[in-house]
């Protein structure tokens, strides 16, 4: 099992451009979740799914868009890349949302 | 918003020395969860507590969750340089199905 990918490593990006992280878990999870870790402040949940086709906003979801079309893939989307967003982002998945959260190795965004 | 603090924020020690991280809210956990991350990792999973006034141990690792289910703390015994890491707690809030994380101590355990 390769467990949580997540993809690219790294990416840089300009203000106003738009990309897609990719999530993707071979463990037939049904919670996904992403995170975003900055200096400071801990991991803060943006969006979540318990199921493919269910999504959810967690507490910072402003700029960030997701979807659940396969219980295996979650992918995070920026429309348009602000500053702000500049981040390491972390996808994590577990069998329910109150089983242990396995996470993937991070995605670290620089939005210039 | 729920609430979790954890302290301290960061921690420098001489190895062999022992070291208490804490955790704490004013609202009540259904469970809490430790993690432990390496630079350019995701967190891994240390423990999880769900009785008040559990206690569990993991070799030199102590984890403690306070009888109110308020708080909680991991104790380390003659720290070790390969305990270099950063730990998280990470609490569900009774009524809510997602996690909240502290913001981290970051501990550096030097020869």
């Amino acid at each position: 099992n390769a467990g949580v990918t997540q993809t690219p490593k790294f990416q840089v990006l300009k203000t106003g451009q738009s990309m897609t992280l990719q999530c993707a878990q071979d463990m037939n999870h049904e919670y996904m979740s992403w995170y975003r870790q900055d200096p400071g402040m801990g991991l803060r949940l943006i969006h979540y799914s318990v199921g493919a086709g269910i999504t959810d906003q967690g507490e910072v979801p402003n700029g960030y868009n997701v979807s659940r079309s396969t219980t295996e893939d979650f992918p995070l989307r920026l429309l348009s890349a602000a500053p702000s967003q500049t981040s390491v982002y972390f996808c994590a998945s577990s069998f329910s949302t109150r089983d242990t959260q396995y996470f993937g190795p991070g995605t670290r965004l620089t939005v210039l | 918003t729920q609430l979790l603090e954890q302290s301290p924020q960061f921690l420098s020690i001489q190895e062999g020395e022992n070291l208490t991280v804490y955790c704490n809210s004013s609202s009540v956990f259904s469970s809490l969860q430790w993690y432990r991350q390496e630079p350019g990792e995701g967190p891994v999973l240390l423990v999880t507590v769900v009785t008040g006034g559990e206690v569990k141990k993991l070799k030199r690792l102590t984890f403690q969750f306070g009888d109110a289910r308020k708080d909680s703390s991991l104790h380390i015994t003659a720290a070790q340089p390969g305990d270099t890491g950063l730990y998280l707690c990470a609490g569900r809030f009774t009524g809510y199905s997602t996690l909240t994380f502290g913001k981290g101590t970051m501990l550096l355990v030097s020869p």
